[in-house]
């Protein structure tokens, strides 16, 4: 059975680091596009961050040059490295599986809750 | 970026009731259009892919049509499962693949 499982969530200082984990089972990370999506408290949904089957990547404008995202093949799992974390970055982070590689997000996680506060 | 706009906002409807939920983008995405649901306290699940393609599993009161830069959801008899949120998103070219602000479905 295909399962994605978020960790590494909680409640973090602005300014501070934070690495979210997905790992994956019942499929392989490495062969599909695995992308993070985001969604603010009552509010709607934001790409964030992929990771390309040759392993390159692509970011948000809101998040690049502050996020990483990154997969570890032999533990299939996939990061999601979040630096000078701001109060706008507060949202539950999915990790989302594109099978087709066509950008279509075809399995999410049950997502991890980020907190950026003082 | 593209920008991706649906109506209405929400919606309250009765159970049997035939929904319209649209999605507009701002510029020609030819059919890459997908839809998603997500209940309260879950993560989102892909209903229809590529503008009218049935995701294996959904019922198929679900459908979409359209092409371009306008797009339908359609549930052509509600049920009281399928009370949620909807979502368009647009899988058009290179990042960001943005989504729709969402339409509540409420009764």
């Amino acid at each position: 059975e295909e399962q994605l499982v978020e960790s590494g969530g909680g409640l973090i200082q602005p300014g501070g680091s934070l690495r979210l984990s997905c790992a994956a089972s019942g499929f392989t990370v490495s062969s599909n596009y695995m992308n993070w999506v985001r969604q603010a408290p009552g509010k709607g949904l934001e790409w964030v961050a992929v990771i390309y089957v040759r392993g390159s990547t692509d970011y948000a404008d809101s998040v690049k040059g502050r996020f990483s995202i990154s997969r570890d093949n032999s533990k299939n799992t996939v990061y999601l490295q979040m630096n000078s974390l701001r109060v706008e970055d507060t949202a539950v982070y999915y990790c989302v599986r594109d099978s087709s590689n066509w950008n279509i997000f075809d399995y999410w996680g049950q997502g991890t809750l980020v907190t950026v506060s003082s | 970026d593209i920008q991706m706009t649906q109506s209405p906002s929400s919606l309250s409807a009765s159970v049997g009731d035939r929904v319209t939920i649209t999605c507009r983008a701002s510029q020609s995405i030819t059919n890459n259009l997908n839809w998603y649901q997500q209940k309260p306290g879950k993560a989102p699940k892909l209903l229809i892919y590529t503008a009218s393609s049935l995701e294996s599993g959904v019922p198929s009161r679900f459908g979409g049509s359209g092409s371009g830069t306008d797009f339908t959801l359609t549930i052509s008899s509600l049920q009281a499962e399928d009370i949620a949120t909807y979502y368009c998103q647009q899988s058009h070219s290179s990042p960001p693949w943005t989504f729709g602000q969402g339409t509540k479905v409420e009764f």
